[in-house]
C-alpha cells in the first residue's frame, strides 16, 4: 500500500531562522507527483509547493524549497528566513501518474510548525 | 472569483438523520475529491471524481455516497450518520489530480 509518514508532529523555529520538514513515502510506482501543502489556523489549505518524480530538479518557490531524493523516497520541505506567519500545519501529500489508483491522493498525518518571535 | 464553496460550513445533527453536503467549483475542473480531517491522522480521501459520473472510493468511503451528474458539484451524502463521522470534511478541486488542488473553507460536521 502506498503511504506518506511524517515523522515529525511537531516542530519549533526561531523568527528568520530556516527549518527543514520531513517526509517520506512508499511506492512502488516511478512516476508520480507530491506535494506540500499548508493549513494555518484559518484551516484553509494551500499549496505550498509541487515536484514532478521525472523531474531531477528540486522544485523552489521563493523561501520554499524541497530536497528530493527519489531513490530514498524522501521529500523534504525547507522554509528559509522563517516569518511568523508560516506557523501552521504542513501537510505532505502522494499521487500516482498512472495504475490502479488512478485518481488517489494521499496525505501524511502532518507537522504542526510554531514560528518563536 | 475562482473557488470551491461548501455548504453547510457547521453542522450538527443526529445518528441516522441523512445529511447532505454541498461542494460546488467554478473553474471548470475535472476531478473532485472530498477528504474529512481527524487530529492526528492528517486528511483522508473519502472519494474521488476523474470526470462526470465518473467516481472511485478513496481511502474511507465506509458511509458516504457520492454523485457527480453535473461538472462543478460533487456532493456528500452520509445516509445515516454515526458518532464516528463526526469530523471536519473538505472538498476541493483541479484540473486533474496531479495539479494543485483548490480546496473549499471545510465543513464541520458534528454527529450527536
Amino acid at each position: 500500500a502506498q503511504t506518506v509518514t511524517q515523522s515529525q508532529p511537531e516542530m519549533s523555529v526561531q523568527e528568520a531562522e530556516t527549518v527543514t520538514l520531513s517526509c517520506t513515502y512508499d511506492t512502488s510506482e516511478s512516476d508520480y507527483y507530491l506535494f506540500w501543502y499548508k493549513q494555518p489556523p484559518s484551516r484553509q489549505m494551500i499549496l505550498v509547493i509541487r515536484q514532478e518524480a521525472y523531474k531531477q530538479q528540486n522544485a523552489t518557490e521563493n523561501r520554499f524549497s524541497v530536497n528530493f531524493q527519489k531513490a530514498a523516497k524522501s521529500f523534504s520541505l525547507k522554509i528559509s528566513d522563517s516569518q511568523l506567519g508560516d506557523a501552521a500545519m504542513y501537510f505532505c501529500a502522494y499521487t500516482p501518474n498512472y495504475g490502479g489508483s488512478q485518481g488517489n491522493l494521499i496525505f501524511g498525518k502532518g507537522t504542526k510548525l510554531s514560528v518563536k518571535p | 472569483e475562482a473557488q470551491v464553496t461548501q455548504n453547510p460550513r457547521y453542522l450538527i445533527t443526529v445518528t441516522g438523520k441523512k445529511l447532505t453536503v454541498t461542494c460546488s467549483q467554478n473553474m471548470n475542473h475535472e476531478y473532485m475529491s472530498w477528504y474529512r480531517q481527524d487530529p492526528g491522522l492528517g486528511l483522508r480521501q473519502i472519494y474521488y471524481s476523474m470526470n462526470v459520473e465518473v467516481t472511485d472510493k478513496g481511502d474511507v468511503p465506509e458511509g458516504y455516497k457520492v454523485s457527480r451528474k453535473e461538472k462543478r458539484n460533487f456532493p456528500l451524502i452520509l445516509e445515516s450518520p454515526s458518532p464516528n463521522q463526526t469530523s471536519l470534511y473538505f472538498c476541493a478541486s483541479s484540473l486533474n489530480r496531479a495539479n494543485e488542488q483548490f480546496f473549499g473553507p471545510g465543513t464541520r460536521l458534528t454527529v450527536l
